[in-house]
């Protein structure tokens, strides 16, 4: 089945300790991105790569940093989370940036930051 | 640069009558269109898309939605809504010109009153 699968679904954690959340495609699409979504702002993209080892700036990059060292994956690091930075992230993928109208969504990473 | 509003962050609809969301595009070029659906605790399904022809567009679950350039909208319609359209329903917009990533409105959240 194609899917994004992301991990966790949930967290809390306090200020300034590190974390990780994880995303994983099983398509081999090239193109991957990250959004938060926030009440009355929509979806904002934060970062995004065209492909292995290539990635770029969206809309709200601050405070955050991404990698993608193989196709499949592309984790989101918080390298010091602030309370700003609780939000509903989704990753995404579709097969080009051309695509990206059928971008296939993961469920969600709740974050909260104490 | 292209941008979306969405006129309406709520709206409150009896089961089987009509609904309209509304969804206003600016931009300097031609664009492509997309109304995505989100049901509560999942990611972003594609429901329908404007390209190019006829201006009337149907896709799934008995949504429509209608591409006026000169209005510069892009309304999402269903003749009689059911319990499990609840959803926040999000219009997008792309330039049709190279590789343009898409801009997400805010969202509408539909809820659907028995």
């Amino acid at each position: 089945e194609a899917q994004v699968t992301q991990n966790p679904r949930y967290l809390i954690t306090v200020t300034g300790k590190k974390l990780t959340v994880t995303c994983s495609q099983n398509m081999n699409h090239e193109y991957m991105s990250w959004y938060r979504q926030d009440p009355g702002l929509g979806l904002r993209q934060i970062y995004y790569s065209m492909n292995v080892e290539v990635t770029d700036k969206g809309d709200v990059p601050e405070g955050y940093k991404v990698s993608r060292k193989e196709k499949r994956n592309f984790p989101l690091i918080l390298e010091s989370p602030s309370p700003n930075q609780t939000s509903l992230y989704f990753c995404a993928s579709s097969r080009r940036l051309a695509d990206t109208d059928t971008q296939y969504f993961g469920p969600g990473t709740r974050l909260t930051v104490l | 640069a292209q941008s979306v509003t969405q006129l309406d962050s709520q709206v409150p609809v009896f089961e089987e009558a009509p609904v309209e969301l509304r969804c206003n595009y600016s931009s300097s070029v031609s664009v492509y269109l997309f109304w995505y659906v989100q049901y509560p605790n999942q990611g972003l399904q594609l429901l329908l898309k404007y390209l190019s022809g006829s201006t009337l567009v149907k896709g799934i679950n008995g949504f429509e939605a209608e591409f006026n350039k000169s209005q510069t909208s892009f309304h999402l319609r269903k003749p009689s809504v059911h319990i499990s359209d609840t959803a926040e329903y999000f219009c997008a917009v792309k330039s049709n010109f190279g590789n343009e990533k898409l801009t997400f409105g805010t969202g509408t959240r539909l809820t659907i009153i028995p």
